[in-house]
């Protein structure tokens, strides 16, 4: 069964340092997502992504965020300058198209110390 | 209006029973609500989803109930057994793209 792949499992950095996190998502999917999770709190939408193109963000997405498709497989997320609240479980997602069901990866959970 | 309420924040079942987990929303452009189910360490999984053109939708142990006119969603899981233990958020959307997600529910199901 397809999935979506997230590299790596657990990150640990420190604050200031800028991340990476890697996803790749389901081959024939087409709109692509992240949302992040602090722990025991609720899944947040933070950018979704198609066509190249960034179609929509939330508020958490600030300036220090920003998403790129390197290559026709991957999907990823730069942290600019860590913060210690940036720690979170991380979740990219993909769907077939708009209006279609989301699919979610493992997760990358980012420990800022 | 973005909001989605869930309740109750945690639940505890005798397996069995009946599980019951409600969530309310406000933005009446949201056409897409789904059910994910989360265990310890690993993503959201879908679980299932229902569209506003339906009040019901069942599959296998899974029943999503939904009250259009009162903005409110359930899930109910039939038969609970202990290997559905696990967190599940409701979610809600428009266009099924930007997912709101409720706080989350965890549920217990005692053998």
């Amino acid at each position: 069964e397809p999935e979506v792949t997230q590299t790596p499992s657990h990150q640990v950095t420190q604050m200031g340092q800028e991340v990476i996190l890697r996803c790749v998502p389901i081959s024939n999917h087409l709109y692509f997502y992240w949302y992040r999770q602090i722990l025991g709190q609720k899944v947040e939408f933070l950018v979704s992504f198609y066509n190249n193109e960034i179609s929509e963000k939330s508020e958490i997405f600030d300036d220090q965020f920003s998403v790129e498709r390197p290559d026709g497989s991957n999907f990823t997320l730069k942290i600019r300058s860590t913060k210690l609240e940036d720690s979170a479980m991380y979740f990219c997602a993909s769907s077939v198209r708009q209006n279609t069901e989301a699919f979610f990866g493992q997760g990358t959970r980012l420990t800022v110390v | 209006q973005q909001q989605v309420k869930q309740s109750p924040q945690s639940l505890i079942v005798q397996k069995g029973g009946i599980s019951i987990i409600n969530c309310a929303y406000e933005n009446t452009a949201f056409d897409y609500f789904p059910w994910y189910q989360q265990f310890p360490g690993k993503g959201p999984a879908l679980l299932i989803a229902i569209r506003p053109d339906v009040s019901e939708k069942k599959e296998g142990r899974f029943t999503i109930s939904f009250n259009k006119s009162a903005k409110q969603f359930s899930l109910h899981i039939m038969d609970s057994q202990p290997g559905d233990s696990a967190t599940y958020f409701c979610a809600a959307s428009q266009g099924a793209q930007k997912l709101v997600f409720g706080q989350g529910t965890r549920l217990t199901i005692n053998p």
